[in-house]
């Protein structure tokens, strides 16, 4: 296992369109979290799955976040009607449910234009 | 709510020098502290974590100690190598029940010099 993977690693769109981004945590973790990271900032919580379900989900989130993890693996992130302030990075990290230590993937750089 | 306040920085250091980064913290509950360090072009690693307190963690040469008395975990190195180059972020995690979100600090960039 090579650990948790993110894709794509950079992203640049135009306002208004939609990205939608995935991550691949480590196998048989079953916790899942996804945080935005600002230029200069730390890392913000965004939002947490237990296998599939999605159990917690920061105000941070707007209606145009959604997240999914289908099958309690891999999870995606999307953003719908893009908008400058969404620029960030984004990343995904994942944990055993015994542990709280959680391993982060590389991020998602997303450059709204 | 929770939340970790780190000293600012950048840091500058020559090798060899003497590195404390200071990280206070106020939390319900009984949180566990972590740093987690960003190098250049990587993603976060964990560099060290102590889950109660007058616990040390340490690692690669870095310690850090949960104090509760003074809501404290700073990490601190003997002497630096310009490999040790990075941001070093304080973090707790927070959240009932299973989800144990970490709450983070804004980050010291340090930089050491040879």
């Amino acid at each position: 296992d090579t650990g948790v993977s993110q894709d794509p690693r950079h992203k640049i769109t135009k306002r208004g369109q939609n990205v939608t981004f995935r991550c691949d945590p480590i196998s048989e973790h079953n916790r899942l979290y996804w945080y935005r990271q600002t230029l200069g900032q730390g890392p913000e919580f965004l939002t947490y799955f237990q296998n599939e379900a999605q159990l917690e989900k920061s105000r941070l989130l707007s209606d145009r976040f959604s997240a999914e993890r289908p099958k309690g693996s891999f999870s995606t992130l999307e953003i719908q009607r893009t908008e400058q302030g969404d620029s960030a990075m984004y990343l995904c990290a994942s944990s055993e449910d015994s542990g709280n230590i959680q391993y982060f993937g590389a991020g998602t750089r997303l450059s709204v234009l | 709510g929770d939340s970790v306040t780190q000293m600012e920085g950048p840091v500058t250091l020559s090798e060899e020098a003497f590195l404390t980064i200071n990280c206070t913290y106020t939390a319900t509950g009984y949180p566990s502290l972590f740093w987690y360090v960003q190098y250049p072009g990587e993603g976060l690693q964990l560099l060290l974590k102590a889950t109660k307190a007058d616990d040390k963690g340490s690692n690669k040469g870095f310690e850090a100690t949960y104090r509760k008395e003074t809501t404290s975990f700073h990490l601190e190195k003997g002497s630096v190598q310009v490999s040790d180059s990075a941001v070093y972020f304080c973090a707790l995690t927070s959240g009932a029940g299973n989800n144990r979100k970490l709450i983070w600090g804004l980050g010291t960039s340090l930089a050491v010099n040879p």
